[in-house]
């Protein structure tokens, strides 16, 4: 079945310094989204990546999908302490269910 | 518009008992999707309805069953608890109808196995 990966697992940066997540599929996606969930919260959606290729910003946030759709990844420039999380990529190969990354847990300290 | 309500937010149960959890989606929704999370396993998908019909179901034994209604509304139940049930239980809605459509999130069903 469809496998999403997701690299790394844990991320501390220093305030400031960039940071990056992966997330790898083992099949050919329709679309691939991020969501960010705050300590104790519940995940909230970012964005949508759909286009082979696609690059999509949010202010400090960028997005990519790789050009054979089976890759992404969301990059953070000089991150503040407001972007701890644990990220998550969504995959989906077109048929309405999502199967999630592990999640990438940032830690930005001050 | 209000959000995605899950009730009960809280609960204990224990072993060998059944529990069932409820979900509002957010109005004019008709996609309910339910994950399980758990710090080792991330988010794991259980099942997803649109218009009262499981369309997709991921890989959980048949312990885990729902439902939806005609309002949208959703129910799971878990049969015959056991420990490792213990999780943050998460419900989402989207509209349905198309496969990108925005998964909007409750906050959860902590649920808790003794």
């Amino acid at each position: 079945g469809q496998q999403v990966m997701q690299i790394p697992q844990y991320q501390h940066v220093q305030e400031g310094e960039d940071f990056t997540t992966y997330c790898n599929s083992s099949t050919t996606l329709s679309n691939i989204q991020w969501y960010k969930q705050r300590p104790g919260g519940h995940p909230v959606f970012l964005i949508q990546l759909v286009k082979s290729g696609e690059v999509k910003k949010q202010k400090r946030l960028t997005f990519q999908f790789g050009e054979a759709k089976k890759n992404s990844s969301l990059h953070i420039t000089a991150t503040q302490t407001t972007d701890v999380g644990t990220y998550f990529c969504a995959a989906s190969s077109g048929t309405y269910k999502y199967i999630f990354g592990t999640g990438t847990r940032l830690k930005v300290l001050a | 518009k209000a959000g995605v309500t899950q009730t009960p937010r809280y609960l204990i149960k224990t072993r060998g008992q059944q529990v069932t959890l409820s979900c509002s989606p957010i109005s004019g929704h008709r996609s309910v999707s339910w994950y399980q999370q758990t710090p080792g396993q991330g988010l794991q998908f259980l099942f997803e309805y649109f218009s009262e019909t499981q369309r997709n179901k991921g890989n959980f034994p048949g312990r885990f069953s729902g439902r939806q209604f005609s309002n949208s509304r959703s129910e799971m139940n878990v049969s015959t608890l056991e420990l490792g049930d213990s999780a943050l239980y998460l419900c989402a809605s989207s509209s349905g109808q198309t496969s990108g459509n925005t998964i909007y999130f409750g906050e959860g069903s902590w649920l808790t196995v003794v």
